[in-house]
């Protein structure tokens, strides 16, 4: 069983829905969490990093972490063409390690 | 700009030819990566470097080498190219190793070994 769990796509979504993508993940002592973006043939992009449970929003995205079901999310409002991208979670069991462990990606097409 | 430059963009290189790739970063990050990303599989590590002039093997380091002389710049060495090593590879750069805020990523080389 893989560390990190993450539905391959592609998911296809209308222009302004709201998206909802997703991680789960087997080890409990994953303390930081991480969302990346990946146009095609570029390289990945920091989103948002998130600290153990809860929520965290940037404008249209938002980061939701619950730890006690090992599950992490990332919500799109508003979802645009523009966002049409692969989308990677990645986390780390504490800091000073150098083990980031990332998801496969979830490919994300927004439907103008 | 501030950022990781990585050279060349694209390679098709013969099986048995050595080969370079580079990794430039100017952030004066400490930590720095190189990942290969095939199809299904993800990112997976190949090497990694804490600090200028420390290495460390990461899940798939066979047949690749790297070196950190300086701060800015890591290069990943395959001594004798693979068809297999046929993969697209991200060097990547943190403030620290396992910095919780994250990685920076490159732009990528795509390698083709026939």
């Amino acid at each position: 069983q893989k560390e990190v769990e993450q539905d391959p796509g592609p998911l296809s979504v209308p222009e302004g829905a709201i998206v909802s993508l997703n991680c789960t993940y087997s080890n409990s002592a994953f303390q930081y969490f991480m969302w990346y973006r990946q146009y095609s043939r570029k390289g990945p992009e920091l989103l948002m990093y998130t600290y153990s449970s809860g929520n965290k929003e940037d404008g249209r995205f938002t980061a939701q972490v619950d730890k006690s079901s090992k599950y992490i999310s990332l919500f799109i409002r508003d979802s645009q063409p523009s966002d049409s991208a692969t989308y990677l979670c990645a986390m780390i069991p504490t800091s000073g390690t150098y083990k980031y462990i990332f998801g496969t990606g979830t490919r994300l097409k927004v439907l103008a | 700009i501030a950022g990781i430059t990585q050279a060349p963009t694209s390679q098709i290189l013969a099986a048995g030819r050595r080969m370079t790739l580079r990794c430039t970063q100017d952030m004066r990050h400490n930590a720095m990566y190189w990942y290969r990303q095939d199809l299904g599989l993800g990112l997976r590590l190949i090497h990694y470097s804490n600090t200028a002039g420390t290495t460390g093997k990461g899940e798939v380091p066979d047949g690749y080498s790297v070196s950190r002389a300086n701060t800015d710049d890591f290069p990943l060495t395959l001594a004798s190219a693979v068809p297999s090593q046929t993969s697209v590879y991200f060097c990547a750069s943190s403030r620290s190793s396992g910095e919780p805020l994250g990685q920076f990523f490159g732009p990528g080389t795509r390698l083709t070994v026939l």
